[in-house]
């Protein structure tokens, strides 16, 4: 079965780039029938989507508006994995990131990074 | 201020059926499938209901989806101590075109 496993720090300081991964195993990076979301839990925003990459013959991206102009997720093929680059982050990103498979419902889910935004 | 709308807390006893309620709008669930993901704490959401009604191997059939228009609904039969847990609707969003989640139900079980 798909299994994610997420890796990165979890202590960021304000104005630098939270960057985090997500390994996967039991599928392809690559798939043409899934696709590979971002997403984030916090007390103040709850569950919020920031992103997803997936391959069609090419590889796409789509963001939220919200995080859109700071944030960057990126295959890695030789390593079928993605990753998660959020920049110029303030305390307000503080939260629990998630990576999990889509595309049309979300099955599985990483086991969550807690990521803190602090100098 | 979570786009999908939930109750932020439901209760019941053991044996009882609850049910969580989720609305929306026309951009989301009005035009696409509902999931329904269950969160123990410290872990991950887990997806429970997926495509508005049905279940994912190993869900107890004590659990169902339905949607009528803009809105949802989770229904739980026979309630167990080990149902409690937050519960979150989820919807594609046509105009935000992303994934709209609603803020959570927390269901105690007396």
């Amino acid at each position: 079965q798909v299994q994610l496993q997420q890796s990165g720090p979890g202590l960021v300081k304000p104005s630098q780039t939270l960057s985090l991964t997500c390994a996967i195993s039991g599928d392809s990076v690559s798939s043409n029938s899934a696709a590979w979301n971002w997403i984030r839990q916090s007390p103040s925003r709850g569950l919020e989507w920031l992103g997803r990459t997936y391959y069609r013959s090419k590889w796409y991206s789509a963001y939220s508006v919200s995080v859109k102009s700071r944030i960057t997720i990126k295959a890695d093929t030789s390593r079928n994995q993605f990753s998660l680059q959020l920049n110029s982050v303030t305390p307000e990103d503080t939260a629990v990131y998630y990576c999990a498979r889509g595309p049309q419902w979300l099955v599985p889910w990483g086991q969550g990074t807690l990521v803190t935004v602090s100098s | 201020q979570s786009v999908l709308t939930q109750p932020p807390s439901a209760s019941g006893t053991p044996g009882q059926r609850v049910t969580i309620s989720c609305s929306g709008s026309s951009s989301n669930i009005g035009n696409n499938i509902v999931n329904w993901y269950q969160q123990l704490p410290g872990t991950a959401p887990k997806l429970l209901i997926y495509n508005t009604n049905q279940r994912p191997s190993g869900v107890p059939d004590r659990f169902s989806g339905s949607k009528s228009g803009t809105s949802a609904s989770l229904a739980i039969s026979g309630l167990q101590s080990e149902d409690e847990a937050d519960y979150y609707c989820a919807s594609w969003d046509d105009s935000l075109i992303g994934w709209v989640f609603g803020g959570g139900t927390k269901l105690t079980v007396l």
